[in-house]
């Protein structure tokens, strides 16, 4: 599969525990895309990188939200002490140019 | 910065019929428009996407229409079957300015039997 690839595919957490999710890019793509999405709406930008370079943090994006592409490969997501509100579908996204190519998505819950 | 309004929010049809679902978008400078399909529990699809330097896409029972000047983009499904049910999203982007979308608040489309 040459797809953009997500993992977990779901995650439920205790309110105040820190998360991690992992994006793996479609390979020959340099721009990676977080958005959020909750229910009912589409997905809102978060962040986004130019091979290892983060470019752009949407305000959504509080300070409790980072996220890193070490090599220019693979980006994780982390989010320190969850709360409830946070509570939603994370889309990663890579693109060569304009073309946006979606993960499945990791499934956030926070109890 | 860029807002994006999609219509109708649900949308049904019978098999075979058309299912046309329309957009607006606020920024003149927007020249980039995916369509996205999404499924239940899974990630949006690419469908179709057009330019501003094109009025019109076809790609087999699925069209979309370009109205630059009124700011307007629809998708166009004929000949519907029960798998396009599903939601769907239009998005704008402005090429070379961090290339990050703007989505509508998304369309049901429910293809009845």
């Amino acid at each position: 599969d040459t797809g953009v690839s997500q993992d977990p595919r779901h995650k439920i957490t205790k309110r105040g525990q820190n998360v991690t999710f992992r994006c793996d890019p479609i390979s020959e793509h340099n721009r990676l895309y977080w958005y959020r999405q909750t229910l009912g709406q589409g997905p809102e930008f978060l962040t986004y990188f130019q091979n290892e370079a983060q470019l752009e943090k949407s305000r959504l994006l509080s300070n409790r939200f980072s996220a890193e592409r070490p090599k220019g490969s693979f980006s994780t997501l982390e989010i320190q002490r969850t709360e409830q509100g946070d509570s939603a579908m994370y889309l990663c996204a890579s693109t060569p140019d304009s073309k946006a190519f979606f993960g499945q998505g990791t499934r956030l819950t926070v109890v | 910065g860029e807002n994006v309004e999609q219509h109708p929010s649900t949308l049904s049809v019978q098999e075979g019929d058309s299912a046309v679902i329309k957009c607006t978008y606020s920024d003149s400078a927007s020249n980039y428009f995916p369509w996205y399909k999404q499924e239940l529990g899974k990630g949006p699809q690419l469908i179709i996407d057009i330019r501003s330097n094109v009025g019109e896409k076809k790609d087999q029972r699925i069209a979309v229409t370009l109205n630059k000047t009124a700011k307007h983009f629809s998708l166009h499904i004929t000949e519907t079957q029960p798998e396009d049910s599903a939601v769907y999203f239009c998005a704008a982007l402005i090429t070379g300015g961090g290339n990050k979308l703007t989505f509508g608040t998304g369309t049901q489309l429910k293809v009845e039997l």
